[in-house]
């Protein structure tokens, strides 16, 4: 199946500080989503991004499809940006699951 | 709209009991799945459903069942309990891509 592999594994910045996600997959797909999973477990959709780039506030993301990889920009991070940030693709249509990857653990001191 | 609602929260369970895990979605989306979370890991497929009376296997499906009666409703039932299904589950719903989390029910296998 599809790999999904994301960098680094573990981050930690003071508040105010940017950071760069990285997510790389091993085919091409029809679906990538990004999540920020809580301190609390909620799973929250971020983007919805198989190809381009979007702004949500201080988050952006790009996904390269051609070259099979995907960033997730946070700026001026504030501590309730901690918690594990999910890539999850889709290679065929809707009815197939998202393919996670381990996730990326943020960590915002003040 | 509610969203994706799961129940119970929490659960711990003995070796050998058995026990349905609920999943509502009011979006009248066609598409569900089941998810399982291990410990410092992502997400990985149990099963999903492409509309009701539709169910088939993601990637880990040995040891659970589910059914879908109704668009709305996609339980997932455990049989017999064992220590390796300790995890937490979530539900999830979408239309076309992009999918919607339930909260997320913690389980414990003792």
């Amino acid at each position: 199946g599809i790999q999904v592999e994301q960098s680094p594994p573990d981050l930690i910045l003071q508040e105010g500080a940017n950071s760069t996600l990285r997510c790389n997959f091993s085919d091409s797909v029809n679906n990538l989503q990004w999540f920020h999973q809580n301190p609390w477990g909620q799973l929250i959709n971020l983007f919805y991004i198989p190809s381009g780039t979007k702004q949500n506030g201080r988050l952006s993301a790009t996904t390269v499809a051609t070259e099979r990889y995907s960033l997730l920009y946070i700026s001026s991070s504030q501590t309730t940006d901690s918690g594990v940030y999910f890539c999850a693709v889709q290679k065929g249509g809707g009815a197939d699951g998202l393919t996670f990857g381990k996730g990326t653990h943020l960590i915002i001191q003040p | 709209n509610a969203g994706v609602t799961q129940t119970p929260k929490f659960r711990i369970l003995k070796i050998g009991q058995s026990m349905t895990l609920q999943c509502t979605q009011d979006m009248n989306h066609n598409y569900m799945y089941w998810y399982r979370q291990d410990p410092g890991m992502g997400l990985k497929l149990i099963y999903y459903s492409v509309g009701a009376g539709i169910t088939d296997k993601g990637e880990v499906p040995n040891g659970y069942n589910v059914s879908r009666s109704t668009t709305e409703d996609f339980p997932l039932r455990l049989e017999l309990a064992a220590p390796s299904q300790t995890s937490v589950y979530f539900c999830a719903s979408s239309y076309e891509a992009t999918q919607y989390f339930g909260p997320g029910t913690r389980l414990t296998v003792l």
